[in-house]
């Protein structure tokens, strides 16, 4: 069965850092492109950013560029989401989910995790 | 602000059937594959169909999904009290390097 398990969210302070952790299971976790979406509060999903199977290919939401980095850790089944100088718009639910395969661009996310909540506040 | 609009809202009773438009361009919809999920209340989403029109294992036949041009659609037969949630479509857009979610369109079984 696949799992999606993320961690590390919270309270921050804007212009704050943050970092995400998505553990997966169930598949083999290295042959997959992966990608983090987020949700704020009483909207709609929006794509933050994916990375292929081997790091090779990166995207990125241009909300988050230059501020997010997203990274894998192959050798212990992981996922991550580095968030530095975070915004009061940033505060979402970041769900990481496993892509259709090692396809880039993204196609679709077939397996989500449950999500975790990032706030940011004052 | 999305670039693939869907109708706020669509409503049936129970057994009925209710469509849901999901509106693009050709940097987006028009050449690339379109998805769709579905959000229960408090729960995360979860793939319902995937290249246009392909149902995941265990995914029931009540949910269809056809595109043209730059449009899709989402049909769901058969509505059930458990179908009311929101519903996304997303796929890649070629233009904006990115890849993007429908408004989404919330669904109530009258």
């Amino acid at each position: 069965e696949v799992q999606l398990v993320e961690s590390g969210g919270g309270l921050v302070k804007p212009g704050g850092s943050l970092r995400l952790s998505c553990a997966a299971s169930g598949f083999t976790f290295s042959s997959y492109s992966m990608t983090w979406v987020r949700q704020a509060p009483g909207k709609g999903l929006e794509w933050v950013s994916s990375i292929s199977s081997s790091s090779t290919y990166i995207y990125y939401a241009d909300s988050v560029k230059g501020r997010f980095t997203i990274s894998r850790d192959n050798a212990k089944n992981s996922l991550y989401l580095q968030m530095n100088s975070l915004r009061a718009e940033d505060t979402a639910v970041y769900y990481c989910a496993r892509d259709r395969g090692d396809y880039v661009p993204p196609e679709y996310f077939q397996n989500w995790g449950q999500g975790t909540l990032v706030t940011v506040s004052s | 602000q999305s670039v693939l609009t869907q109708p706020p809202s669509v409503s049936a009773a129970p057994g009925q059937k209710v469509t849901i438009s999901c509106s693009g361009s050709s940097s987006n919809i028009g050449n690339n594959y379109v998805s769709w999920y579905q959000q229960l209340p408090g729960t995360a989403p979860e793939l319902l169909i995937y290249d246009n029109s392909n149902r995941p294992s265990g995914i029931p036949d009540r949910f269809s999904g056809s595109k043209s041009g730059t449009s899709a659609t989402l049909g769901i037969t058969g509505l059930q009290t458990g179908d009311e949630a929101d519903y996304y479509c997303g796929t890649w857009d070629s233009s904006l390097s990115a890849y993007v979610f429908g408004t989404g369109t919330k669904v109530t079984v009258l």
